[in-house]
């Protein structure tokens, strides 16, 4: 299985500060025949469901706000809130979907104000 | 709208049976992969496996494979998640999602509201 792992645990940011989520995959989820990247990114706020936030490693679901975005190729990944709104405290996570059968998450990082 | 509406709350004893629900509206049941995931308390996402309503290909992690069942039923737009035999490991919220179309290995996204199975004796 490929071994997702999202940096740091936890982190503190101010209200409309930059927050910063890394995420690196044990090897890379690029696929050369597509030139795209398997990774989403998901935000689960307490006491609901995860919200799909980016696939293909950077392209924003409808309706995300501009203010999230994804970077990264091959096995390091980076989720980029630019201003932190208060409504942003959640736990995220990234997936890879690149290496079947197994899809797997990373393990969490929390985002507080 | 797409929604996923999954069946309410559980508590089982070690060793009893259960299926939980996930149905569906707002869109052509069998045109796209749901998956199930399991968060644990306090714990991260693990898929489980999905399944193709379509013509009910399964997936499953090699973690899950041989623990539960997944399966659908077309005629009420509705996936299920069955076990034969629980145990207080299983205690964990379980989550429906669907898959953006006809591939299951993809992202997942809307997502139900999620069940919460509790296993005690």
């Amino acid at each position: 299985d490929i071994v997702m792992t999202q940096s740091p645990d936890s982190l503190a940011v101010s209200l409309g500060e930059r927050a910063t989520i890394n995420c690196k995959s044990s090897q890379s989820i690029f696929h050369s025949s597509n030139n795209k990247n398997y990774l989403a990114w998901y935000q689960q706020k307490p006491g609901q469901p995860p919200k799909l936030l980016i696939y293909w490693a950077s392209t924003r679901e409808s309706g995300v706000p501009d203010r999230f975005s994804g970077s990264g190729s091959g096995a390091d990944f980076t989720l980029t809130i630019s201003s932190l709104q208060a409504e942003d405290v959640a736990v995220y996570y990234c997936q890879q979907y690149y290496s079947t059968p197994s899809l797997t998450f990373g393990g969490g990082t929390k985002v507080e104000i | 709208e797409v929604q996923l509406v999954q069946s309410g709350a559980e508590v089982k004893q070690p060793g009893e049976s259960l299926k939980i629900s996930c149905r569906v509206s707002g869109y052509i049941f069998t045109d796209y992969y749901i998956g199930w995931v399991r968060q644990m308390p306090g714990k991260g996402l693990e898929w489980m496996g999905s399944i193709y309503p379509g013509d009910s290909d399964t997936r499953y992690s090699p973690s899950f494979q041989g623990q539960v069942t997944i399966s659908v039923d077309k005629s009420i737009g509705t996936a299920y998640l069955h076990w034969s035999s629980l145990k207080a490991s299983d205690t964990a919220v379980y989550y429906c999602a669907r898959s953006p179309g006809a591939h299951y290995g993809d992202w997942f996204g809307p997502w139900g509201q999620g069940t919460l199975v509790t296993v005690s004796s």
